[in-house]
């Protein structure tokens, strides 16, 4: 068990460029959690995938932001025509068994936009 | 709407010095409630899942309860290194996402 791996740590961008975020879960947890943390604040759902199916988007999700997950393993996200207010730590979360079991975080990414 | 509210905001101890931090919840539909240590620039790490009123959990110098509104997050006689932010999270309904608080930044002082 290695744990959930994000990638990139940290990533800076000036306003209107896209990025690209990667989270690996821990192998054959089937579900994944994309969360927004900005500075004084908990983390905030943005999406969920159950294997490779996307189950649900937050209202937060603008039609900026896309998520995949393909063949049910490692997911991205997508941000594109960055703002400002993008700005915040990406946190990818996975789980294994129940749906009430824990959720596993990674250290996240660090967006920051210039 | 659910909801959770941590409090305090912040929290200085000395160390040894034991003290509490609450958790209140409104979720339609407990499926669990769940407590997360935050260090600076790092990710969530799980600490305790709690499913039912009346339920503990304890591990070290922490333990967790559980009523039908609140949470609490006992830390006994606690050490600089239990310097962190506490989370609270609730899992509602047929939600699988979690609602989260804003923490409790907990500082001890040696």
């Amino acid at each position: 068990d290695t744990g959930v791996s994000q990638n990139p740590r940290h990533k800076i961008t000036k306003r209107g460029q896209n990025v690209t975020f990667r989270c690996d879960p821990i192998s054959e947890h089937n579900r994944l959690y994309w969360y927004r943390q900005t500075l004084g604040q908990g983390p905030e759902f943005l999406t969920y995938f159950q294997n490779e199916a996307q189950l649900e988007k937050s209202r937060l999700l603008s039609d900026r932001f896309s998520a995949e997950r393909p063949k049910g393993s490692f997911s991205t996200l997508e941000i594109q025509r960055t703002e400002q207010g993008d700005s915040a730590m990406y946190l990818c979360a996975s789980q294994g068994g129940r749906g009430d079991q824990p959720q596993h975080f990674g250290d996240g990414t660090r967006l920051s936009i210039l | 709407e659910d909801q959770v509210t941590q409090s305090p905001e912040a929290l200085r101890l000395q160390e040894g010095e034991s003290s509490s931090l609450n958790c209140s919840y409104t979720v339609s539909g407990l499926r669990g409630l769940f407590w997360y240590r935050q260090d600076p620039g790092k990710g969530p790490e799980f600490l305790f899942t709690l499913y039912s009123a009346g339920e503990e959990k304890e591990k070290e110098r922490l333990k967790a309860t559980l009523t039908k509104k609140e949470s609490f997050l006992h830390i006994t006689a606690p050490k600089p290194e239990d310097s962190a932010t506490y989370l609270c999270a609730v899992q509602g309904g047929s939600q699988g996402n979690l609602i989260f608080g804003k923490g409790t930044k907990l500082s001890v002082k040696p």
